[in-house]
């Protein structure tokens, strides 16, 4: 029962354009959300979330939109760098919960 | 330098074997976390620990066990009856014991089972 869905298994992007990676969760009581970043053979570093008590959360390039009714948010990077290749991963926990539950990943590949 | 050490990065073993992965954190975390990534899969947790002497089954405990007797320390066994366990396990900490405290990754092991 995959509770954190990430359907687009990769993304190719021309640098300079918005990137959008979508997530999508069933779980109704997950209330906390996260996005991970994942080069190749390192561990996952985190780079923004967002609380269920906001629709969007903003840093930097990088743009975090959450539709509860939906059960769906989405991260926009703008612009899009090459740097930015990488695989992404959606999380997401309860309220009450002590563990995260990841996505499968979206792998990221901006192009020069 | 505080973080998350791995030890080694590449392992490999003979299928039948049990196999154990470090995994250590100064940064004074009290949560420490176990994962396992497949592709295509994401991150599946393996097992968790939130205080000393005390952890917790995560989605795939099967064929695994870990012990925590160090607030710093948080070794994964791989056992022979795990029975897919080539793969790269990453290993993570938490200050606070949620699911909304941030966790921080160590580099992974990839483990090879011949």
């Amino acid at each position: 029962d995959q509770q954190v869905k990430q359907n687009s298994p990769s993304l190719s992007v021309q640098e300079g354009r918005i990137s959008i990676l979508n997530c999508d969760y069933t779980n109704s009581m997950f209330d906390y959300f996260l996005w991970y970043k994942k080069y190749p053979a390192e561990g996952p570093t985190f780079l923004i979330s967002i609380s269920s008590i906001k629709d969007k959360n903003e840093d930097g390039r990088f743009t975090v939109f959450l539709n509860k009714s939906a059960k769906h948010l989405s991260l926009h990077i703008v612009p899009s760098q090459p740097g930015d290749s990488a695989v992404y991963f959606c999380a997401a926990s309860e309220t009450s919960g002590s563990r995260l539950t990841f996505g499968e990943g979206t792998q990221l590949t901006v192009n020069p | 330098d505080g973080g998350i050490t791995q030890s080694p990065k590449y392992l490999f073993r003979k299928e039948g074997q049990n196999v154990t992965l470090s995994c250590e954190q100064n940064l004074n975390h009290d949560a420490m976390y176990w994962y396992r990534q497949d592709p295509g899969q994401g991150l599946r947790l393996i097992y968790y620990s939130q205080i000393v002497n005390d952890f917790q089954k995560g989605d795939i405990a099967e064929g695994y066990s870990v012990s925590r007797e160090k607030k710093e320390s948080f070794p994964l066994t791989v056992t022979s009856a795990q029975k897919n366990p080539t793969a790269f396990y990453l290993c993570a900490s938490s200050k606070g014991r949620g699911g909304r405290d941030t966790q921080y990754f160590g580099p992974g092991t990839r483990l090879t089972v011949l």
